[in-house]
């Protein structure tokens, strides 16, 4: 089974501009959680969503970023307009319904703002 | 709130030896799951182990095993015959009980675990 897929896996713009970083979690799951890596504050949870509806997004840093999940197959990060502090890996991650089954990562976006 | 400590930010070992990863939480309830994920270089998260909380027994996956002792809330794990595979940051988890809006995971800061060869 292929696993949680990301894209793109290397971003680099410049200050100002829109981002989106794009998600396809693993087929069957129902939950799919966005996260953000960096060395000062480690792995931070930005917003999860179940069965496409936003749960928690008490993580999201400003207004300047948001998420959508259309559809069971898809979601996107969307960081607009994109400053230099939001330079970082984004994981995508995804879990099924069933009690207390781990979440799945995918390989993550490192994100250059320059 | 929950909160997961990992107290060793840096750990180093010969290749070969047992090297064993420490982590608190700490939580008001009774019924939950724990995990340990590994992020090698290459900075993917892979799942290294994970642990029910109403389970006695310790999870084992080969050569990684796990010491969970429930009153002390503490949730070590034991690598066994490290490999220079093994090196990589290593992350403990918390996961609430299995209600609406609980699945999401509280992290620990990491151990970066090193394998001297």
């Amino acid at each position: 089974d292929a696993g949680v897929i990301q894209s793109p896996r290397h971003e680099v713009t410049e200050m100002g501009q829109e981002v989106t970083l794009r998600c396809k979690p693993i087929s069957g799951h129902n939950s799919l959680f966005w996260y953000r890596q960096t060395m000062m504050r480690g792995l931070e949870l930005l917003i999860y969503f179940n069965n496409n509806v936003p749960i928690d997004d008490s993580g999201m840093p400003e207004d300047r970023f948001s998420a959508k999940m259309p559809n069971a197959s898809f979601s996107t990060l969307k960081i607009q307009p994109s400053e230099p502090r939001d330079s970082a890996v984004y994981f995508c991650a995804s879990m099924t319904g069933a009690e207390g089954q781990p979440q799945h990562f995918g390989d993550g976006t490192r994100l250059s703002i320059l | 709130a929950q909160t997961v400590t990992q107290s060793q930010p840096e750990m180093s070992v010969q290749e070969a030896e047992t090297v064993t990863l420490s982590c608190t939480y700490d939580t008001s309830e009774n019924n939950y799951y724990l995990f340990w994920y590994k992020q090698p270089p290459s900075r993917q998260m892979i799942l290294v182990i994970r642990q029910e909380a109403y389970k006695q027994q310790n999870a084992t996956e080969n050569r990684f095993s796990v010491n969970f002792q429930k009153a002390a809330k503490s949730f070590s794990l034991k690598i066994s015959d490290s490999q220079l595979g093994d090196t990589a940051m290593y992350f403990c988890a918390f996961m609430k009980p299995p209600n609406f809006g609980n699945e999401k995971l509280t992290f620990g800061t990491g151990t970066r675990l090193t394998i001297i060869p």
